[in-house]
């Protein structure tokens, strides 16, 4: 089945404590973009991947990091977070050729920051 | 860069009413309009989309229009239903062909609730 998956589905932290949110897709999909969700905001992007080693800023990048070693894997990482980070995650990938238009999220990860 | 409004933010109609969400967008370089429904908890899928060389699309109770002169967008929801309740987010884009620097700019969502 054709999906993207994303671990931990829910996360309670501390601040300043380095976290990785993983995220996988098994769809050969060549772009991958993480973004944040906030209630009234709506989905804002984060950091996106064209292709292995090749990343980019989003729009809200400050306070994460993040890296594409493999095609099929592009974590999340926050290096000492903050309450501010407090948010509903999002991965995303789609392919940059034929459907170039079709965006598969994965489930989400809720993170808290304590 | 591309900015997308969207409205209303709530929206409450009775079963078996029209729904109508629009959104506006300030990039006329922008071709690829993506709407979203996500249900409480979920991720968010897609349920339409439209390109900038149509001007409307129909897909049984739902459909969108595309105004590019004007740079609006809609979303039409048919004889609606309590399971149409959730939040829509449109979005907007420039897709190119062969690898291009896709970014989604969504709108701030609509909370959309029909009664029975």
């Amino acid at each position: 089945e054709a999906q993207v998956t994303q671990n931990p589905r829910y996360l309670i932290t501390v601040t300043g404590k380095k976290l990785t949110v993983t995220c996988s897709q098994n769809m050969n999909h060549e772009y991958m973009s993480w973004y944040r969700q906030d209630p009234g905001l709506g989905l804002r992007q984060i950091y996106y991947s064209m292709n292995v080693e090749v990343t980019d800023k989003g729009d809200v990048p400050e306070g994460y990091k993040v890296s594409r070693k493999e095609k099929r894997n592009f974590p999340l990482i926050l290096e000492s977070p903050s309450p501010n980070q407090t948010s509903l995650y999002f991965c995303a990938s789609r392919p940059t050729s034929g459907r170039v238009d079709t965006q598969y999220f994965g489930p989400g990860t809720r993170l808290t920051v304590l | 860069g591309e900015n997308v409004e969207q409205h209303p933010s709530t929206l409450s109609v009775q079963e078996g009413d029209s729904a109508v969400i629009k959104c506006t967008y300030s990039d006329s370089a922008s071709n690829y309009f993506p709407w979203y429904k996500q249900e409480l908890g979920k991720r968010p899928q897609l349920i339409i989309d439209i390109r900038s060389n149509v001007g409307e699309k129909k897909d049984q109770r739902i459909a969108v229009t595309l105004n590019k002169t004007a740079k609006h967008f809609s979303l039409h929801i048919t004889e609606t239903q309590p399971e149409d309740s959730a939040v829509y987010f449109c979005a907007a884009s420039i897709v190119g062909y062969g690898g291009s620097n896709y970014k989604l700019t969504f709108g701030k969502g609509t909370l959309l609730t029909v009664n029975p």
